[in-house]
Protein backbone atom coordinates (compact mmCIF):
# COMPACT_ATOMS: atom_id res chain seq x y z
CA UNK A 1 0.00 0.00 0.00
CA UNK A 2 1.31 3.14 -1.26
CA UNK A 3 0.83 5.98 1.14
CA UNK A 4 2.88 8.27 -0.20
CA UNK A 5 2.56 9.34 -3.71
CA UNK A 6 5.56 11.24 -5.37
CA UNK A 7 6.01 13.34 -8.72
CA UNK A 8 7.78 13.06 -10.83
CA UNK A 9 9.82 10.23 -11.30
CA UNK A 10 12.99 12.49 -12.81
CA UNK A 11 12.99 16.24 -13.65
CA UNK A 12 15.74 17.75 -15.50
CA UNK A 13 16.26 21.92 -14.71
CA UNK A 14 18.92 24.40 -15.96
CA UNK A 15 20.75 25.72 -13.55
CA UNK A 16 19.41 28.94 -11.75
CA UNK A 17 15.88 27.47 -12.30
CA UNK A 18 13.22 26.14 -9.82
CA UNK A 19 12.64 22.84 -9.35
CA UNK A 20 9.51 21.76 -7.89
CA UNK A 21 8.63 18.31 -6.51
CA UNK A 22 5.41 17.14 -5.22
CA UNK A 23 3.77 14.30 -2.71
CA UNK A 24 0.07 13.35 -1.95
CA UNK A 25 -0.68 11.38 1.63
CA UNK A 26 -3.44 9.38 2.73
CA UNK A 27 -2.93 9.02 6.44
CA UNK A 28 -4.48 11.99 8.04
CA UNK A 29 -2.45 11.05 11.57
CA UNK A 30 0.79 11.90 9.27
CA UNK A 31 2.59 14.69 11.76
CA UNK A 32 5.89 14.85 10.27
CA UNK A 33 6.83 15.64 6.67
CA UNK A 34 10.63 15.25 5.89
CA UNK A 35 12.27 15.23 2.97
CA UNK A 36 16.02 13.33 2.31
CA UNK A 37 18.44 13.70 -0.16
CA UNK A 38 20.56 10.77 -1.76
CA UNK A 39 23.83 11.50 -3.48
CA UNK A 40 24.93 8.61 -5.74
CA UNK A 41 26.61 6.27 -3.19
CA UNK A 42 25.50 7.46 -0.12
CA UNK A 43 22.63 6.83 2.55
CA UNK A 44 19.49 9.59 2.52
CA UNK A 45 20.13 12.34 4.40
CA UNK A 46 17.51 15.17 6.16
CA UNK A 47 16.95 17.85 4.10
CA UNK A 48 13.94 19.75 5.92
CA UNK A 49 11.28 19.04 7.32
CA UNK A 50 7.50 20.26 8.28
CA UNK A 51 5.20 19.58 11.05
CA UNK A 52 1.41 20.39 9.72
CA UNK A 53 1.13 23.14 11.86
CA UNK A 54 2.50 25.41 8.75
CA UNK A 55 1.87 26.03 5.49
CA UNK A 56 5.68 27.04 4.37
CA UNK A 57 8.80 26.73 5.88
CA UNK A 58 11.96 27.81 4.27
CA UNK A 59 15.82 27.08 4.71
CA UNK A 60 18.33 28.56 2.38
CA UNK A 61 17.42 27.69 -1.55
CA UNK A 62 15.15 24.75 -0.18
CA UNK A 63 11.31 25.60 0.83
CA UNK A 64 8.76 23.33 1.63
CA UNK A 65 4.84 23.96 1.12
CA UNK A 66 1.89 22.45 2.79
CA UNK A 67 -1.67 21.86 2.18
CA UNK A 68 -3.25 19.98 5.19
CA UNK A 69 -6.55 20.55 3.85
CA UNK A 70 -5.06 18.55 0.45
CA UNK A 71 -3.11 16.37 1.72
CA UNK A 72 0.08 17.36 -0.10
CA UNK A 73 3.00 18.84 -0.06
CA UNK A 74 6.13 19.83 -2.04
CA UNK A 75 9.24 20.19 -1.89
CA UNK A 76 11.15 23.44 -4.05
CA UNK A 77 14.52 24.46 -4.84
CA UNK A 78 15.02 28.03 -5.76
CA UNK A 79 18.37 29.08 -8.01
CA UNK A 80 19.07 25.24 -8.64
CA UNK A 81 22.45 24.40 -8.94
CA UNK A 82 24.37 21.41 -10.53
CA UNK A 83 25.11 20.28 -7.15
CA UNK A 84 21.84 19.72 -6.06
CA UNK A 85 21.73 16.59 -8.42
CA UNK A 86 20.60 14.05 -6.58
CA UNK A 87 17.61 11.82 -5.90
CA UNK A 88 14.61 13.13 -3.57
CA UNK A 89 12.35 12.01 -1.35
CA UNK A 90 9.48 13.03 0.46
CA UNK A 91 8.24 10.96 3.07
CA UNK A 92 5.47 11.17 6.35
CA UNK A 93 5.72 9.82 9.87
CA UNK A 94 3.84 10.01 13.10
CA UNK A 95 5.79 11.47 15.77
CA UNK A 96 3.99 10.86 18.90
CA UNK A 97 3.20 6.87 19.59
CA UNK A 98 4.13 6.42 15.79
CA UNK A 99 7.56 4.93 16.65
CA UNK A 100 9.34 7.36 14.21
CA UNK A 101 8.68 5.50 11.25
CA UNK A 102 9.29 6.56 7.92
CA UNK A 103 6.45 6.03 5.33
CA UNK A 104 8.88 7.07 2.18
CA UNK A 105 7.97 7.94 -1.19
CA UNK A 106 9.57 6.46 -4.97
CA UNK A 107 12.02 9.11 -5.02
CA UNK A 108 12.67 11.90 -7.34
CA UNK A 109 15.90 12.13 -9.81
CA UNK A 110 16.71 15.59 -10.06
CA UNK A 111 19.27 16.66 -12.78
CA UNK A 112 20.31 20.18 -12.88
CA UNK A 113 21.97 20.90 -16.30
CA UNK A 114 24.68 24.06 -16.91
CA UNK B 1 30.70 11.31 15.39
CA UNK B 2 31.39 8.43 13.24
CA UNK B 3 27.67 8.56 12.14
CA UNK B 4 25.69 5.42 11.77
CA UNK B 5 28.26 2.34 10.53
CA UNK B 6 27.47 -0.61 8.34
CA UNK B 7 29.56 -3.58 7.27
CA UNK B 8 30.29 -4.40 4.60
CA UNK B 9 30.04 -1.96 2.32
CA UNK B 10 29.67 -4.76 -0.95
CA UNK B 11 28.81 -8.04 -0.59
CA UNK B 12 28.72 -10.30 -3.64
CA UNK B 13 27.72 -13.89 -2.58
CA UNK B 14 25.90 -17.04 -4.39
CA UNK B 15 22.57 -18.12 -4.16
CA UNK B 16 21.87 -19.98 -0.99
CA UNK B 17 24.52 -18.40 1.01
CA UNK B 18 23.81 -16.78 4.57
CA UNK B 19 24.31 -13.43 4.44
CA UNK B 20 24.98 -11.17 7.41
CA UNK B 21 24.42 -7.58 7.12
CA UNK B 22 25.73 -5.25 10.09
CA UNK B 23 25.14 -1.67 11.84
CA UNK B 24 26.65 0.36 14.45
CA UNK B 25 24.21 3.52 15.28
CA UNK B 26 24.77 6.41 16.68
CA UNK B 27 26.14 6.29 20.27
CA UNK B 28 22.59 7.38 22.25
CA UNK B 29 20.51 6.98 19.80
CA UNK B 30 17.81 4.37 20.61
CA UNK B 31 15.95 3.21 17.76
CA UNK B 32 16.72 1.56 14.73
CA UNK B 33 15.48 1.08 11.02
CA UNK B 34 16.82 -1.29 8.26
CA UNK B 35 15.65 -0.40 4.99
CA UNK B 36 16.16 -1.63 1.67
CA UNK B 37 16.40 0.57 -1.52
CA UNK B 38 16.01 -1.48 -5.15
CA UNK B 39 15.30 0.75 -8.38
CA UNK B 40 11.97 -1.31 -8.86
CA UNK B 41 10.22 -0.79 -5.05
CA UNK B 42 12.73 2.58 -3.62
CA UNK B 43 13.13 2.83 0.02
CA UNK B 44 11.15 -0.04 2.05
CA UNK B 45 10.97 -0.43 5.52
CA UNK B 46 12.01 -3.65 7.11
CA UNK B 47 12.19 -3.82 10.67
CA UNK B 48 12.89 -1.26 13.21
CA UNK B 49 13.52 -1.23 17.06
CA UNK B 50 13.37 0.50 19.84
CA UNK B 51 15.90 0.43 23.29
CA UNK B 52 16.85 -2.88 21.45
CA UNK B 53 14.13 -5.34 21.14
CA UNK B 54 11.78 -5.52 17.87
CA UNK B 55 8.82 -2.98 17.70
CA UNK B 56 7.57 -3.55 13.86
CA UNK B 57 8.68 -6.14 11.37
CA UNK B 58 5.70 -6.10 9.18
CA UNK B 59 8.46 -5.06 6.10
CA UNK B 60 10.64 -8.28 6.42
CA UNK B 61 9.59 -9.86 2.62
CA UNK B 62 9.51 -13.84 4.50
CA UNK B 63 10.99 -16.07 6.66
CA UNK B 64 14.42 -15.97 5.35
CA UNK B 65 15.37 -12.60 6.65
CA UNK B 66 15.82 -11.86 10.29
CA UNK B 67 17.36 -9.17 12.71
CA UNK B 68 18.47 -8.53 16.05
CA UNK B 69 20.04 -6.51 17.85
CA UNK B 70 21.34 -7.48 21.13
CA UNK B 71 22.79 -4.66 22.62
CA UNK B 72 22.35 -0.66 21.67
CA UNK B 73 25.23 -0.84 19.68
CA UNK B 74 25.19 -3.43 17.30
CA UNK B 75 22.62 -5.04 15.22
CA UNK B 76 22.57 -7.65 12.27
CA UNK B 77 20.36 -8.22 9.40
CA UNK B 78 20.61 -11.92 8.23
CA UNK B 79 19.41 -13.44 5.14
CA UNK B 80 19.05 -17.39 4.70
CA UNK B 81 18.96 -18.75 2.08
CA UNK B 82 19.80 -15.73 0.06
CA UNK B 83 18.45 -14.91 -3.71
CA UNK B 84 18.88 -13.00 -6.88
CA UNK B 85 15.73 -10.84 -5.79
CA UNK B 86 17.39 -10.03 -2.84
CA UNK B 87 19.99 -7.91 -4.52
CA UNK B 88 20.01 -4.80 -3.32
CA UNK B 89 21.26 -1.78 -1.28
CA UNK B 90 20.56 -2.27 2.41
CA UNK B 91 20.38 0.88 4.91
CA UNK B 92 20.64 1.41 8.81
CA UNK B 93 19.37 3.92 10.08
CA UNK B 94 19.16 5.41 13.64
CA UNK B 95 17.03 8.33 15.68
CA UNK B 96 17.05 9.20 19.07
CA UNK B 97 13.52 8.89 20.74
CA UNK B 98 11.93 11.21 21.28
CA UNK B 99 13.66 12.47 17.80
CA UNK B 100 12.73 13.62 14.02
CA UNK B 101 15.85 12.86 12.12
CA UNK B 102 16.96 9.42 11.06
CA UNK B 103 20.51 8.92 10.16
CA UNK B 104 21.29 6.43 7.65
CA UNK B 105 24.37 4.64 7.44
CA UNK B 106 26.11 4.62 4.00
CA UNK B 107 24.65 0.81 3.19
CA UNK B 108 25.63 -2.52 2.18
CA UNK B 109 25.69 -3.05 -1.77
CA UNK B 110 23.98 -6.69 -1.79
CA UNK B 111 24.68 -8.86 -5.08
CA UNK B 112 23.43 -12.32 -5.23
CA UNK B 113 24.08 -14.09 -8.09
Amino acid sequence: QQQVKQSPQSLIVQKGGISIINCAYENTAFDYFPWYQQFPGKGPALLIAIRPDVSEKKEGRFTISFNKSAKQFSLHIMDSQPGDSATYFCAASILTGGGNKLTFGTGTQLKVEL
Amino acid sequence: DAGVIQSPRHEVTEMGQEVTLRCKPISGHNSLFWYRQTMMRGLELLIYFNNNVPIDDSGMPEDRFSAKMPNASFSTLKIQPSEPRDSAVYFCASITNPGNTQYFGPGTRLTVL
